[in-house]
Protein backbone atom coordinates (compact mmCIF):
# COMPACT_ATOMS: atom_id res chain seq x y z
CA UNK A 1 0.00 0.00 0.00
CA UNK A 2 0.93 3.60 -0.65
CA UNK A 3 1.23 6.03 1.66
CA UNK A 4 1.76 9.79 1.24
CA UNK A 5 2.78 12.29 4.31
CA UNK A 6 2.37 15.81 4.48
CA UNK A 7 3.82 16.58 7.85
CA UNK A 8 3.35 20.45 8.20
CA UNK A 9 -0.17 21.28 8.81
CA UNK A 10 0.28 24.80 7.79
CA UNK A 11 2.80 27.76 6.37
CA UNK A 12 2.69 30.74 5.72
CA UNK A 13 4.69 33.49 3.11
CA UNK A 14 4.69 37.12 2.33
CA UNK A 15 3.06 38.10 -1.22
CA UNK A 16 5.63 37.83 -3.96
CA UNK A 17 7.75 35.61 -2.05
CA UNK A 18 8.70 32.07 -2.56
CA UNK A 19 7.42 28.96 -0.45
CA UNK A 20 8.21 25.41 -0.63
CA UNK A 21 5.66 22.70 0.55
CA UNK A 22 7.16 19.29 1.47
CA UNK A 23 5.70 15.63 0.68
CA UNK A 24 6.60 12.52 1.52
CA UNK A 25 5.52 9.05 0.14
CA UNK A 26 6.06 5.42 0.32
CA UNK A 27 6.07 2.71 -1.93
CA UNK A 28 7.67 -0.32 -3.80
CA UNK A 29 6.25 0.54 -7.12
CA UNK A 30 8.92 2.10 -9.68
CA UNK A 31 6.61 3.52 -11.99
CA UNK A 32 3.67 5.65 -10.86
CA UNK A 33 2.68 9.58 -10.83
CA UNK A 34 2.88 12.57 -8.31
CA UNK A 35 0.58 15.47 -8.11
CA UNK A 36 -0.53 18.53 -6.20
CA UNK A 37 -3.89 19.58 -6.10
CA UNK A 38 -5.09 22.69 -4.80
CA UNK A 39 -7.91 23.38 -2.92
CA UNK A 40 -9.19 27.50 -2.25
CA UNK A 41 -11.82 28.60 -0.02
CA UNK A 42 -14.11 27.69 -2.83
CA UNK A 43 -13.39 24.27 -1.60
CA UNK A 44 -12.78 23.34 -5.71
CA UNK A 45 -9.80 20.81 -6.26
CA UNK A 46 -7.81 21.80 -8.82
CA UNK A 47 -4.65 20.29 -10.45
CA UNK A 48 -1.50 22.55 -10.21
CA UNK A 49 0.66 19.88 -11.52
CA UNK A 50 1.67 16.92 -12.55
CA UNK A 51 4.92 14.60 -12.30
CA UNK A 52 6.40 11.13 -14.15
CA UNK A 53 8.81 9.32 -11.80
CA UNK A 54 10.47 7.96 -14.95
CA UNK A 55 11.31 11.66 -15.97
CA UNK A 56 14.33 13.03 -14.49
CA UNK A 57 13.66 16.70 -15.38
CA UNK A 58 11.48 18.07 -12.16
CA UNK A 59 8.02 19.77 -14.05
CA UNK A 60 7.42 23.35 -13.76
CA UNK A 61 4.20 25.14 -14.30
CA UNK A 62 4.31 29.00 -14.81
CA UNK A 63 5.35 30.10 -10.66
CA UNK A 64 4.73 26.54 -9.43
CA UNK A 65 7.30 24.05 -9.33
CA UNK A 66 8.45 20.14 -7.81
CA UNK A 67 11.49 18.99 -6.23
CA UNK A 68 11.33 15.62 -6.76
CA UNK A 69 13.61 13.45 -5.34
CA UNK A 70 12.93 9.48 -6.57
CA UNK A 71 15.49 8.03 -4.04
CA UNK A 72 14.19 9.80 -1.13
CA UNK A 73 10.82 9.40 -1.97
CA UNK A 74 10.27 13.30 -1.57
CA UNK A 75 8.39 15.48 -3.90
CA UNK A 76 8.44 19.09 -2.65
CA UNK A 77 6.27 22.03 -4.20
CA UNK A 78 7.75 25.67 -4.74
CA UNK A 79 5.51 28.33 -5.35
CA UNK A 80 7.40 31.50 -6.62
CA UNK A 81 6.02 35.37 -6.40
CA UNK A 82 3.07 34.11 -4.26
CA UNK A 83 0.14 35.69 -4.62
CA UNK A 84 -3.11 36.50 -2.50
CA UNK A 85 -4.67 33.72 -5.09
CA UNK A 86 -2.26 31.14 -3.92
CA UNK A 87 -3.86 31.05 -0.69
CA UNK A 88 -5.82 27.24 -0.24
CA UNK A 89 -5.11 24.03 0.79
CA UNK A 90 -2.62 21.69 -1.33
CA UNK A 91 -2.91 18.52 -1.12
CA UNK A 92 0.10 16.17 -2.54
CA UNK A 93 -0.81 13.05 -4.03
CA UNK A 94 0.55 9.59 -5.40
CA UNK A 95 -1.04 6.95 -8.19
CA UNK A 96 1.00 3.74 -9.48
CA UNK A 97 1.23 3.75 -12.73
CA UNK A 98 -1.16 1.32 -14.57
CA UNK A 99 -4.50 0.07 -15.32
CA UNK A 100 -7.47 0.50 -12.37
CA UNK A 101 -5.21 2.84 -10.44
CA UNK A 102 -6.43 5.23 -7.79
CA UNK A 103 -5.04 8.14 -6.41
CA UNK A 104 -3.76 8.56 -2.73
CA UNK A 105 -3.81 11.91 -1.05
CA UNK A 106 -1.91 13.30 2.08
CA UNK A 107 -3.54 15.41 4.80
CA UNK A 108 -2.93 18.75 3.38
CA UNK A 109 -1.63 21.72 3.72
CA UNK A 110 -2.95 25.28 4.76
CA UNK A 111 -0.99 27.91 2.98
CA UNK A 112 -1.49 31.63 3.91
CA UNK A 113 -0.30 33.80 1.66
CA UNK A 114 0.13 37.05 3.84
CA UNK A 115 -0.73 40.73 2.12
CA UNK B 1 -15.14 22.94 -22.22
CA UNK B 2 -17.53 22.19 -19.54
CA UNK B 3 -15.83 20.34 -16.36
CA UNK B 4 -17.49 18.06 -14.35
CA UNK B 5 -20.87 18.88 -12.86
CA UNK B 6 -22.27 18.09 -9.68
CA UNK B 7 -25.81 18.30 -7.98
CA UNK B 8 -26.81 19.86 -5.81
CA UNK B 9 -24.08 22.07 -4.79
CA UNK B 10 -25.71 22.11 -0.92
CA UNK B 11 -27.76 19.50 0.42
CA UNK B 12 -29.48 19.71 4.16
CA UNK B 13 -31.73 16.90 5.01
CA UNK B 14 -32.91 15.09 7.64
CA UNK B 15 -31.87 11.41 9.36
CA UNK B 16 -32.92 8.91 7.88
CA UNK B 17 -33.96 10.42 4.55
CA UNK B 18 -32.45 9.28 1.36
CA UNK B 19 -29.80 11.62 -0.28
CA UNK B 20 -28.87 11.03 -3.83
CA UNK B 21 -25.92 12.76 -5.36
CA UNK B 22 -25.54 12.94 -9.44
CA UNK B 23 -22.49 13.84 -11.33
CA UNK B 24 -22.08 14.61 -15.10
CA UNK B 25 -18.38 13.88 -16.00
CA UNK B 26 -16.04 15.74 -18.68
CA UNK B 27 -17.26 14.40 -22.02
CA UNK B 28 -15.17 11.88 -23.37
CA UNK B 29 -13.65 10.70 -19.89
CA UNK B 30 -14.00 7.31 -19.17
CA UNK B 31 -13.14 7.07 -15.39
CA UNK B 32 -14.97 8.37 -12.53
CA UNK B 33 -14.66 8.86 -8.85
CA UNK B 34 -15.90 9.41 -6.00
CA UNK B 35 -14.61 11.10 -2.79
CA UNK B 36 -15.55 12.11 0.64
CA UNK B 37 -13.84 14.83 2.45
CA UNK B 38 -14.27 15.47 5.90
CA UNK B 39 -11.98 17.29 8.38
CA UNK B 40 -10.92 14.16 10.68
CA UNK B 41 -10.99 11.73 7.62
CA UNK B 42 -9.48 14.31 4.99
CA UNK B 43 -10.28 13.21 1.53
CA UNK B 44 -11.28 9.31 0.74
CA UNK B 45 -11.99 7.60 -1.82
CA UNK B 46 -15.76 5.44 -1.80
CA UNK B 47 -15.68 3.96 -5.28
CA UNK B 48 -14.59 4.22 -9.24
CA UNK B 49 -15.92 3.31 -12.38
CA UNK B 50 -14.28 2.76 -15.55
CA UNK B 51 -16.05 2.65 -18.32
CA UNK B 52 -19.17 2.22 -16.74
CA UNK B 53 -18.31 -0.79 -14.90
CA UNK B 54 -17.55 -0.33 -10.99
CA UNK B 55 -13.65 -0.77 -10.31
CA UNK B 56 -13.24 -0.76 -6.54
CA UNK B 57 -16.12 0.08 -4.09
CA UNK B 58 -13.64 -1.21 -0.98
CA UNK B 59 -13.98 2.52 0.14
CA UNK B 60 -17.76 2.26 0.95
CA UNK B 61 -18.64 2.84 4.62
CA UNK B 62 -21.47 0.74 4.59
CA UNK B 63 -24.19 -1.03 3.26
CA UNK B 64 -26.22 2.48 3.71
CA UNK B 65 -23.86 3.83 0.13
CA UNK B 66 -24.83 2.84 -3.34
CA UNK B 67 -23.53 4.02 -6.64
CA UNK B 68 -24.40 3.60 -10.02
CA UNK B 69 -23.22 4.72 -13.64
CA UNK B 70 -25.96 3.64 -15.59
CA UNK B 71 -24.22 5.55 -18.82
CA UNK B 72 -20.89 7.67 -19.81
CA UNK B 73 -22.44 10.66 -18.56
CA UNK B 74 -24.10 10.13 -15.62
CA UNK B 75 -23.89 8.89 -12.00
CA UNK B 76 -25.18 9.11 -8.48
CA UNK B 77 -24.05 8.31 -4.77
CA UNK B 78 -26.94 7.27 -2.47
CA UNK B 79 -27.12 7.37 0.94
CA UNK B 80 -30.08 5.50 2.18
CA UNK B 81 -31.08 5.74 5.61
CA UNK B 82 -28.93 8.83 5.88
CA UNK B 83 -27.31 10.08 9.28
CA UNK B 84 -25.31 12.81 11.10
CA UNK B 85 -22.16 11.54 10.45
CA UNK B 86 -22.73 11.13 6.69
CA UNK B 87 -22.03 15.08 6.89
CA UNK B 88 -19.21 15.96 4.49
CA UNK B 89 -18.46 17.74 0.91
CA UNK B 90 -19.06 14.66 -1.80
CA UNK B 91 -16.56 15.25 -4.54
CA UNK B 92 -17.00 13.54 -8.21
CA UNK B 93 -13.95 13.21 -10.30
CA UNK B 94 -13.25 12.06 -14.35
CA UNK B 95 -10.27 10.71 -15.71
CA UNK B 96 -9.64 9.96 -19.65
CA UNK B 97 -8.57 6.48 -18.01
CA UNK B 98 -7.86 5.36 -14.52
CA UNK B 99 -3.86 6.64 -15.86
CA UNK B 100 -4.55 9.62 -16.08
CA UNK B 101 -5.06 12.93 -13.67
CA UNK B 102 -8.48 13.27 -12.16
CA UNK B 103 -10.34 16.45 -12.74
CA UNK B 104 -12.87 17.58 -9.71
CA UNK B 105 -16.70 18.96 -9.35
CA UNK B 106 -17.39 21.14 -7.31
CA UNK B 107 -18.64 18.96 -4.48
CA UNK B 108 -21.47 18.61 -3.02
CA UNK B 109 -21.84 20.07 0.94
CA UNK B 110 -24.29 17.37 2.32
CA UNK B 111 -25.53 18.36 5.92
CA UNK B 112 -27.67 15.54 8.25
CA UNK B 113 -29.04 16.95 11.09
Amino acid sequence: AQTVTQSQPEMSVQEAETVTLSCTYDTSENNYYLFWYKQPPSRQMILVIRQEAYKQQNATENRFSVNFQKAAKSFSLKISDSQLGDTAMYFCAFMRAGANSKLTFGKGITLSVRP
Amino acid sequence: DAGVIQSPRHEVTEMGQEVTLRCKPISGHNSLFWYRQTMMRGLELLIYFNNNVPIDDSGMPEDRFSAKMPNASFSTLKIQPSEPRDSAVYFCASSLDTIYEQYFGPGTRLTVT
